[in-house]
């Protein structure tokens, strides 16, 4: 059983689509995040949820809305994509309530904006 | 300014031969310190995390890391590296949230 699973894997896209990445953790963890990983593999936090609450919200434009309909769900909803949105996008989870514990992450999605 | 810097980009090293990785921070105070690596096409799997304590931790692997306060260093070692180890490697801070630095891209060669 995958611990953290996305979907899709891959997303090519035109510029200007509206596109969503969906994320969900069999952990039973309390915490989940988005990170983006950019051309030369930098990891930046994005967002982070605790039992559905947003806590960290990094300076992301607001395009980008994450939704956690359960705490084992966080989907990314991205709208007017840029040419500048293409990355990796990772979905993590962690118990701890604070971003000091061990993060698990799942295998990645691949968004190529054309 | 808080950040994490991994000084090595790119490191090779021959399959048997030891392999260090250099991670140093500056943060107001000690932070948790992490060692994730990243095999290609991969999601991030945690090697080792230093909270306090004994300052040389093991992690899976056959990884090894020791924090040097006085250094502000975090550096990851291992004392025999196999194919399987090419990868990227990085080092993560967490100080209220978890940052990463930059990543160093390890090849192996045979």
């Amino acid at each position: 059983d995958t611990a953290v699973s996305q979907t899709p894997k891959y997303l090519v896209t035109q510029m200007g689509n509206d596109k969503s990445i969906k994320c969900e953790q069999n952990l039973g963890h309390d915490t989940m995040y988005w990170y983006k990983q950019d051309s030369k593999k930098f990891l930046k936090i994005m967002f982070s949820y605790n039992n559905k609450e947003l806590i960290i919200n990094e300076t992301v434009p607001n395009r980008f809305s994450p939704k956690s309909p359960d705490k084992a769900h966080l989907n990314l909803h991205i709208n007017s994509l840029e040419l500048g949105d293409s990355a990796v996008y990772f979905c993590a989870s962690s118990q701890a309530s604070v971003d000091t514990g061990e993060l698990f992450f799942g295998e990645g999605s691949r968004l190529t904006v054309l | 300014a808080q950040s994490v810097t991994q000084p090595d980009i790119h490191i090779t090293v021959s399959e048997g031969a030891s392999l260090e990785l250099r991670c140093n921070y500056s943060y107001g105070a000690t932070p948790y310190l992490f060692w994730y690596v990243q095999s290609p096409g991969q999601g991030l799997q945690l090697l080792l995390k230093y909270f306090s304590g004994d300052t040389l931790v093991q992690g899976i692997k056959g990884f090894e890391a020791e924090f040097k306060r006085s250094q502000s260093s975090f550096n990851l070692r291992k004392p025999s590296v196999h194919w399987s180890d090419a990868a990227e490697y990085f080092c993560a801070v967490a100080l209220y949230k978890l940052s990463f630095g930059a990543g160093t891209t390890v090849t192996v060669r045979a």
